[in-house]
């Protein structure tokens, strides 16, 4: 039971350049979530869904589109990445309940140069 | 939406002193407050949650206070350990709104904490 694996790691990007983060979880939950973490500003949420084929913007969804054809995948793209999008992305994954404790992945490090 | 302010962004404690992150929220409607911490390299890790139907929470060295009437909420860590030393989070769960709509979580900013030998 690996839990939440996000690919890859660590990643560089010139301007410009394209890229998609994968998320994957093996939990069978119904709800993934996208977030950033920036240094002093917590984690902010980017897009989240709330199953298979189905998506919604979060808080800082601008620049980013998402993806949900399988249930424990959840992909995040990047088509024209900017410096301000340097960050640590962290994937998250929850079970449809009352109180839903998310489940998070390690983290990709991207930085755009 | 629902805001969530957290104090202090940084805490230095001896080992065997005791820690405490508070938190404040803006939605009375908001009703679970999980702590997450996140060791270095790593993603967050749910440590305990309260819901608002409760005062406050134990489980070992670590206990949880909600403060409904202030909108507050505090993590109080004992006998803190250098293992301790991490990142904490707290956040707040705004309730379903119905339909497809699901629970939001909105996080602190987070709270370095660091537990000396």
């Amino acid at each position: 039971n690996a839990g939440v694996t996000q690919t890859p790691k660590f990643r560089v990007l010139k301007t410009g350049q394209s890229m998609t983060l994968l998320c994957a979880q093996d939990m069978n939950h119904e709800y993934m979530y996208w977030y950033r973490q920036d240094p002093g500003m917590g984690l902010r949420l980017i897009h989240y869904s709330v199953g298979e084929g189905t998506t919604a913007k979060g808080e800082v969804p601008d620049g980013y589109n998402v993806s949900r054809l399988k249930k424990q995948n959840f992909l995040l793209g990047l088509e024209s990445a900017a410096p301000s999008q340097t960050s640590v992305y962290f994937c998250a994954s929850s079970a449809v309940t009352s109180y839903n404790e998310q489940f998070f992945g390690p983290g990709t490090r991207l930085t755009v140069l | 939406g629902e805001n969530v302010e957290q104090h202090p962004s940084t805490l230095s404690v001896q080992e065997g002193d005791s820690a405490v992150i508070k938190c404040t929220y803006s939605d009375s409607a908001s009703n679970y407050f999980p702590w997450y911490k996140q060791e270095l390299g790593k993603g967050p890790q749910l440590i305990i949650d309260i819901r608002s139907n409760v005062g406050e929470k134990k489980d070992q060295r670590i206990a949880v206070t909600l403060n409904k009437t202030a909108k507050h909420f505090s993590l109080h860590i004992t006998e803190t350990q250098p293992e301790d030393s991490a990142v904490y989070f707290c956040a707040a769960l705004e309730p379903y709104a119905g339909g497809t709509s699901y629970g939001k979580l909105t996080f602190g900013q987070g709270t370095i904490l660091t537990v000396h030998p």
